[in-house]
């Protein structure tokens, strides 16, 4: 089956760090990827992984990817309110489609 | 103006109509998705495109039909709606096939369909 399973909900603190994390089903995904849900709109892609690469940083994001024990990490360093999202997990299936997670809430508290 | 389009953004109807939600993209790309979104269970894929000649299933097409008009229009039919099928309805393309290759998936902003 394609599961991929990520926890509902983080509240944290401003300026404090994010972790969100995730599991899939997979072993041979290429790509692995977050994706961020602002209210009222689509997804946008925050970033993705290749499956060769353990970790992957752009800014205040850091991928961590296990890939023995098919876990997958988003972290956010120094979360600001414009961070308060709903956070998808993704894996690829067979070339030509994504699975998701049911998506991790996060929000960010004064 | 977005590289994914769907209309209407929102729509109320009551059971038994027939309902389209349409999508058009500018994005040149082949492939084109239809998810739906519901609380707590992330986003589900109902139908999928590779080109205009090429529509496959995805996990929960019962209950819709789809039509890939052009390259850049594809649209989703819900030819009875029923309250189960009140969700948050995503049109997507991929960059598969493209020079970039990565599987990223466009998304339009989503329509919203509350069937009563």
């Amino acid at each position: 089956g394609e599961d991929v399973e990520q926890s509902l909900f983080l509240s944290v603190r401003e300026g404090d760090s994010s972790v969100i994390n995730c599991t899939y089903t997979d072993s041979s995904s290429t790509y692995l990827y977050w994706y961020k849900q602002e209210p009222g709109a689509g997804l946008q892609l925050l970033t993705y992984i290749f499956s060769n690469m353990d970790m992957k940083q752009d800014q205040r994001l850091t991928v961590l990817l296990n890939k023995k024990d098919k876990h997958l990490s988003l972290r956010i360093a120094d979360t600001q309110t414009g961070d308060s999202a709903i956070y998808f997990c993704a894996e690829s299936i067979d070339d030509y489609k994504l699975s998701f997670g049911a998506g991790t809430t996060v929000t960010v508290r004064a | 103006d977005a590289d994914v389009t769907q209309t209407p953004r929102n729509r109320i109807t009551k059971t038994g109509k027939r309902i389209m939600l349409e999508c058009s993209q500018t994005k040149g790309h082949d492939r084109m998705y239809w998810y739906r979104q519901d609380p707590g269970l992330g986003l589900r894929l109902i139908y999928y495109s590779f080109d205009v000649k090429d529509i496959n299933k995805g996990e929960i097409s019962d209950g819709y039909s789809v039509s890939r008009q052009a390259q850049a229009k594809f649209s989703l039919s819900l030819e009875s709606a029923i309250p189960n099928q009140t969700a948050l309805y995503f049109c997507a393309t991929s960059d598969r096939g493209t020079e970039k290759n990565t599987g990223e998936l466009f998304f339009g902003e989503g329509s919203r369909l509350t069937v009563l």
